[in-house]
């Protein structure tokens, strides 16, 4: 267990639906990331926060969004979902977000859009 | 912009057998270096870093890697590998872009151990 927590671990739903994802950072980290991996692309990051505030922007979907709520927990919403947007979805955090800090990933949730 | 490339998609080698996963990047600024491993199904564990300092990192699991800054590669070793080595390894690059650190993972290495 690495202290990052994400639920659900599995999703299966449909095209045009909308879903939450939702993960829990260890315990005294404050910075949450959010990453896409699939087979084509890779680790693509998504979006970063820090202490409930946005702190870094990647490859994210303007059909998707995130927040980051004062108890540090954070969702990540994926709205009018396609088949390709199929993949894992991880998240990480990390102490501060300083430029030497490794991240602790989560298990992942596998969303699969059929 | 900064970039990491993992040369090798594959690697196929014998138990006991030592393994080198191959990682080069590219950064303007300073950077910051990583290796991570994947189990199956599992999410992404710190095997090592690389801030500053001594070139040659020793990490969990018997595993070290050496910067090189000429050859800007951040090569991934193991001098005798075993079957629970079987994973994939992901090298990262850490950098200062845009204003903001941001990190850039590599497509990964497949180290298949053969019994």
């Amino acid at each position: 267990d690495s202290g990052v927590t994400q639920t659900p671990k599995h999703l299966i739903t449909a095209t045009g639906q909308r879903v939450t994802l939702r993960c829990s950072p260890r315990s005294g980290d404050l910075s949450v990331y959010w990453y896409q991996q699939s087979l084509d692309q890779g680790l693509q990051f998504l979006i970063q926060y820090y202490n409930g505030e946005e702190r870094a922007k990647g490859n994210i979907l303007e059909r998707f969004s995130a927040q980051q709520f004062p108890d540090l927990h954070s969702e990540l919403n994926l709205s009018s979902l396609e088949l390709g947007d199929s993949a894992l979805y991880f998240c990480a955090s990390s102490v501060v977000g300083g430029p030497g800090d490794g991240y602790t990933f989560g298990s992942g949730t596998r969303l699969t859009v059929v | 912009a900064q970039s990491v490339t993992q040369l090798d998609s594959q690697v196929p080698v014998f138990e006991e057998a030592p393994v080198e996963l191959r990682c080069n990047y590219s950064s303007s600024v300073s950077v910051y270096l990583f290796w991570y491993v994947q189990y199956p199904n599992q999410g992404l564990q710190l095997l090592l870093k690389y801030l500053s300092g001594s070139t040659l990192v020793k990490g969990i699991n018997g595993f070290e890697a050496e910067f090189n800054k000429s050859q800007t590669s951040f090569h991934l070793r193991k001098p005798s590998v075993h079957i629970s080595d079987t994973a994939e390894y992901f090298c990262a690059v850490r950098g200062n872009s845009g204003g903001y650190q941001k990190v850039t993972f590599g497509i990964g290495t497949k180290l298949q151990v053969i019994p």
